[in-house]
């Protein structure tokens, strides 16, 4: 089984329905990410965690919310969703960087391919 | 002006040839990421580094923190190793809202056999 899961890995879905991206990881780390990738612009951050009761936008968290419901899952839900929130969404994970300790290197999901139409 | 420049944005190489792909940044950072992705596939992390050089295999990572610039260096290329690279920027140190981590748009990278 994949360190990081994510669930569905694609979705087809109409302009106003409400979405949900779904991930789960086995390596214990209390860090989690949620990125869109779009082609041409690369990774963009939507939101992260850092632990289950720390929540964070990124630079592009309007028209999204998360949910930290344990240390291994992170949810993203599109409340009411629009066309240009077609893209590849993928989970990360990582380790709180230590000084000659962990050195924080991500650990991604296989994606999410979501459709609005 | 993106914060963090990939270049080339496009690479085609033939088998056994030395690749380099370079990353620019142009903030203060605690460490750079190199990632890769394969066509349709998920990303994985190739290296995490904060200085100097570090090796896996075939892939040799290196970055300058004065110049603010990283590279990323393929040995004897396979077409295995056609994928899309990707160069991130981490700043910001400890928790919460002082984090970001900012990427490049990525090298697409094609080894002809």
């Amino acid at each position: 089984d994949a360190d990081v899961t994510q669930t569905p890995r694609n979705r087809i879905t109409k302009t106003g329905k409400r979405i949900m991206l779904e991930c789960s990881q086995t390596k214990g780390h209390d860090r989690m990410y949620w990125y869109r990738q779009d082609p041409g612009l690369g990774l963009r951050l939507i939101y992260y965690s850092f632990d289950v009761k720390d929540i964070n936008k990124g630079e592009i968290s309007d028209g999204y919310s998360v949910s930290r419901q344990a240390q291994a899952k992170f949810s993203l839900s599109l409340e009411s969703a629009i066309p240009n929130q077609t893209a590849l969404y993928f989970c990360a994970t990582s380790e709180i960087p230590v000084a000659g300790g962990h050195t924080g290197e991500l650990f991604f999901g296989e994606g999410s391919r979501l459709t609005v139409l | 002006k993106n914060e963090v420049e990939q270049s080339p944005q496009n690479l085609t190489a033939q088998e056994g040839e030395f690749i380099t792909i370079n990353c620019s940044y142009s903030v203060g950072i605690s460490a750079l990421h190199w990632l890769q992705q394969h066509p349709g596939g998920g990303i994985v992390s190739l290296f995490m580094l904060s200085s100097g050089k570090k090796k896996h295999g075939r892939l040799i990572a290196t970055i300058n923190i004065q110049e603010k610039h990283s590279s990323l260096h393929i040995t004897a290329s396979h077409p295995r190793d056609s994928a899309v690279y990707i160069c991130a920027v981490r700043s910001g140190v400890g928790g919460g809202s002082n984090y970001k981590l900012t990427f490049g748009k990525g090298t697409l990278l094609t080894v002809n056999p």
